[in-house]
């Protein structure tokens, strides 16, 4: 079966930066783009952008551009999030979902406080 | 702010049935297939509903989907205990060039 597993709750200063992984199971990890969704705490779903597994080539949704990457490892069917300058407002549960989030990983907290 | 309206809250009691509505605009709704996403407290979300209104594997047929214009309704029929969640519609903006999800409604069972 599909599995999604990130890595696991971090606290970091501002200014700091944070990758988040994803490894996927259950499937072949190239056939299927990789999604990347914030959750503040309290709050909404908001979507951050994606990347193509075959060409590596990340999109990024309306403000997640600039501190915001998106990348893979293909040889160990993983996707990462890195945050840069990392800001208090950045403090939530980033999830991973795989092409049309039918798979969700379990939610990584990201806690940026001084 | 997003582009995809709900309803804060919706409730009934058990047994009963809930319809939940997404507003959308030719950008999005009007033009994709709309999901439906379940967050039970304190996990991931799960998707309900995919083009519209193919329910996801193992999703019972209380759950359902329909789409007109722009706009989108989950269903849920014989409301349980276990449904009481927040609700998210998703879809893609094409004006955005984006993923956009709905601001998500708490559906309560009294």
């Amino acid at each position: 079966q599909v599995q999604l597993v990130q890595s696991g709750s971090e606290l970091k200063k501002p200014g700091a930066s944070v990758t988040v992984s994803c490894k996927a199971s259950g499937y072949t990890f190239t056939d299927y783009a990789m999604n990347w969704v914030r959750q503040a705490p309290g709050q909404g779903l908001e979507y951050m952008g994606w990347i193509n597994p075959k060409t590596g080539n990340p999109m990024y949704a309306p403000g997640f551009t600039g501190r915001f990457v998106i990348s893979l490892d293909t040889s160990v069917s993983t996707a990462y999030l890195q945050i840069s300058s990392l800001e208090a407002e950045d403090s939530a549960v980033y999830y991973c979902t795989r092409k049309h989030c039918d798979s969700w990983g379990q939610g990584t907290l990201v806690i940026v406080s001084s | 702010q997003s582009v995809l309206t709900q309803p804060p809250s919706v409730s009934a009691a058990p047994g009963q049935k809930v319809t939940i509505s997404c507003s959308g605009s030719s950008s999005n709704i009007g033009n994709n297939y709309v999901s439906w996403y379940q967050q039970l407290p304190g996990t991931a979300p799960k998707r309900l509903i995919y083009d519209n209104n193919k329910r996801s594997s193992g999703i019972p047929d209380r759950f359902s989907g329909s789409k007109s214009g722009t706009s989108g309704t989950l269903g849920i029929t014989g409301l349980q205990a276990g449904d009481e969640a927040d609700y998210y519609c998703g879809t893609w903006d094409n004006s955005l060039n984006s993923y956009v999800f709905g601001s998500g409604t708490k559906v309560t069972v009294l």
